[in-house]
């Protein structure tokens, strides 16, 4: 089983269109959450931390239910330039804090 | 300020040679870690150093190693190569050991032939 995992996708939404990716976590122990952003050939861009309680940036929301080690994010209003690969990452644990372990990532195509 | 910078951006290797790749953190940052992306893949941790010591290993095999250096810029090496090391080489730094905020590099492309 992989230690974080996601539906890869390819997402094709229209632009305005709401679209939420999901992603599950096998390390219990994992403290800290978060979403990057991978444009085609580029780096991983952090795009937001996950919270317990729920967190909001502007058009996208990040929930975090450690119960069932799951994940989402939700882009609502999606832009021709929300067009990238999403990654769910989680931290390897408190043995392992430094560490980044990556989903497969979620590719979403926004059309005209 | 200069972000994460990785050197060379592109490279082409022929299996069995040995390559080193380099990293400088962002002024200031004290950890590195590296990473190996495979196309269709997310990034495989694979070092991470904070004050020049080791402080983290994923599972890869012992023809990788790296190293820190004083200023707090990094080498990773690879020896003997092969085809499924062709890959993207992210560095990323941070402030810290523990991961609150990661800045990566843009990378640098490895291709064996």
């Amino acid at each position: 089983r992989k230690e974080v995992e996601q539906d890869p996708g390819p997402f094709n939404v229209p632009e305005g269109a709401t679209v939420a990716f999901n992603c599950t976590y096998s390390n219990s122990a994992s403290q800290s959450f978060f979403w990057y952003r991978q444009d085609c050939r580029k780096e991983p861009k952090l795009l937001m931390s996950v919270y317990s309680s729920g967190n909001e940036d502007g058009r996208f929301t990040a929930q975090l239910n450690r119960a069932s080690q799951y994940i989402s994010l939700l882009i609502r209003d999606s832009k021709l330039s929300d067009s990238a690969t999403y990654l769910c990452v989680v931290n390897g644990g408190s043995s392992n804090t430094g560490k980044l372990i990556f989903g497969q990532g979620t590719t979403l195509q926004v059309k005209p | 300020d200069a972000g994460v910078t990785q050197s060379p951006t592109h490279l082409i290797k022929t299996r069995g040679q040995h390559v080193t790749l380099r990293c400088s953190p962002i002024s200031g940052h004290k950890s590195v870690s590296w990473y190996q992306q495979v196309l269709g893949q997310g990034p495989q941790f694979i070092f991470q150093y904070y004050e020049k010591e080791e402080r983290g290993r994923g599972n890869f095999p012992d023809r990788f190693s790296a190293r820190q250096f004083p200023n707090y810029s990094s080498e990773l090496n690879v020896n003997a190569l092969l085809l499924g090391d062709s890959a993207l080489y992210l560095c990323a730094s941070s402030l810290a050991y523990e991961n609150y905020g990661y800045t990566f590099g843009s990378g640098t492309r490895l291709t064996v032939v």
